[in-house]
């Protein structure tokens, strides 16, 4: 069964620490995903990579950054996490395969990690 | 500009009846097109996906999407609905080449009443 798993389900931490949330996934796939979920948003893209030591900016980079040094392993960091980064944080993998085929493109996503700064 | 629309933020159905969730797109072209369901507290998981062929849909628990191109509308069903249905439903696109992002709608979340 494919999986992807979150370090934490629940955090908290104070404002201005250095917080390190940790997605890692057993599909082999190359692309990875963070994005933020508040309520009447939706989700929110941060960042995503497409391949070890490759990123690109989402939609919301401001106040993140992001490290793959394993495939299987990406994370989201938050340098001096302040209170407005309060959210639920998903992860997601995903593997490009052929275009056409059924299981291009799909996401597969962690539970999710709260994180409460205070 | 790309964007999905769900435009119930949120539905309120008795068991047993009938679903209807919305989801309109806007797109340059006919992109790929997903329903996700969030349960209280969790990830989220894959109800179905359209890629071409055959525009109606089947999915797990039940659900079917039946894409309409004239409408640029792809939304979700269930003839009978279960309290296990409450949840959040998100509708999303994704480009059918290039970057793998997907663009997500805001949400329906939908409330059973026994």
């Amino acid at each position: 069964d494919v999986k992807v798993t979150q370090s934490s389900r629940y955090l908290v931490k104070r404002t201005g620490e250095k917080v390190f949330l940790e997605c890692v996934q057993d599909m082999d796939h190359e692309n990875m995903f963070w994005y933020r979920q508040d309520p009447g948003l939706g989700l929110r893209l941060i960042y995503f990579s497409y391949d070890v030591k490759m990123k690109e900016k989402g939609d919301i980079p401001e106040g993140y950054s992001v490290s793959r040094e394993k495939k299987e392993r990406f994370s989201l960091i938050l340098e001096s996490a302040s209170t407005n980064q309060t959210s639920m944080y998903l992860c997601a993998s995903s593997s490009p395969g052929l275009a056409g085929l059924s299981s291009y493109n799909e996401q597969f996503f962690g539970p999710g990690t709260r994180l409460t700064v205070l | 500009a790309q964007s999905v629309t769900q435009p119930d933020i949120h539905i309120t159905v008795s068991e047993g009846a009938s679903l209807e969730l919305r989801c309109n797109y806007s797109y340059g072209a006919t992109p790929y097109l997903f329903w996700y369901v969030q349960s209280p507290g969790q990830g989220l998981q894959l109800l179905l996906k359209y890629f071409s062929g055959d525009t109606l849909v089947q999915g797990i628990k039940g659900f079917e999407a039946e894409f309409k191109r004239s409408q640029s509308s792809f939304n979700l069903r269930k003839p009978s609905v279960h309290w296990s249905d409450a949840a959040e439903y998100f509708c999303a696109v994704a480009p059918t080449s290039g970057t793998y992002k997907y663009i997500f709608g805001t949400g329906t979340r939908l409330k059973v009443l026994a």
